[in-house]
């Protein structure tokens, strides 16, 4: 089967510029997460999704960040405007049931200049 | 609060020899998950080994096993026999039952030389 895969895999972007990060799960799954490692610290919750539903954004940073899961297939995240403390590794992760193992993706490194 | 502490931001271990990375958290649940992610330089995490807080026996993998000290709040991962493949960023994460979200800690670099 696929893996969790995410666009980009990198994206260099200037500070006040738009950028949307998009999260495939692997089909079938209904949880779908995000989370974000700034460098050198520990790896944060953002959100979940279960379907197109969101179950808990409390990770959320502020309000430049908006979430979709349209359809409950695929996640998109948009950063709007880009901050340079939002650069980092956007993790998506995804699992099928409650409370079994997360599949993560590769990330996308976000760098904002 | 809930919180994952890796005392150790980087280790180097000879391959073939065995290394321990620490691992403490904080949670007032007495039902939970944990484990250890690996995440190779190609960037992509991986589940490395799973325990139950439940389980007394601790959980063991291949080459991998843990050291699960409930009491003291230990999770510690010995890799035995380390190849250059094992050389990755190592996450300790818990998660809570009934909970929705990993927590995790910072991150131990491991170096495997040859």
């Amino acid at each position: 089967e696929a893996g969790v895969t995410q666009f980009p895999s990198h994206s260099v972007i200037e500070k006040g510029q738009t950028v949307t990060l998009r999260c495939d799960p692997i089909s079938g799954h209904d949880n779908l997460y995000w989370y974000r490692r700034v460098m050198g610290k520990e790896i944060k919750f953002l959100l979940h999704f279960v379907k197109e539903s969101k179950q808990d954004e409390s990770g959320m940073p502020n309000n430049r960040f908006l979430a979709e899961r349209t359809g409950g297939t695929y996640s998109t995240l948009k950063v709007q405007p880009a901050e340079l403390e939002d650069s980092g590794v956007y993790f998506c992760a995804s699992n099928a049931a409650h409370n079994s193992p997360l599949h993560f993706g590769n990330g996308t490194r976000l760098t904002v200049t | 609060a809930q919180t994952v502490t890796q005392s150790q931001p980087e280790m180097s271990v000879q391959e073939a020899e065995t290394v321990t990375l620490s691992c403490t958290y904080d949670t007032s649940e007495n039902n939970y998950y944990l484990f250890w992610y690996k995440q190779p330089p190609s960037r992509q995490m991986i589940l490395v080994i799973r325990q139950e807080a439940y389980k007394q026996q601790n959980a063991t993998e291949n080459r991998f096993s843990v050291n699960f000290q409930k009491a003291a709040k230990s999770f510690s991962l010995k890799i035995s026999d380390s190849q250059l493949g094992d050389t990755a960023m190592y996450f300790c994460a818990f998660w809570v039952e009934y909970g929705n979200k990993l927590v995790f800690g910072a991150g131990t670099i491991l170096r495997v030389k040859s």
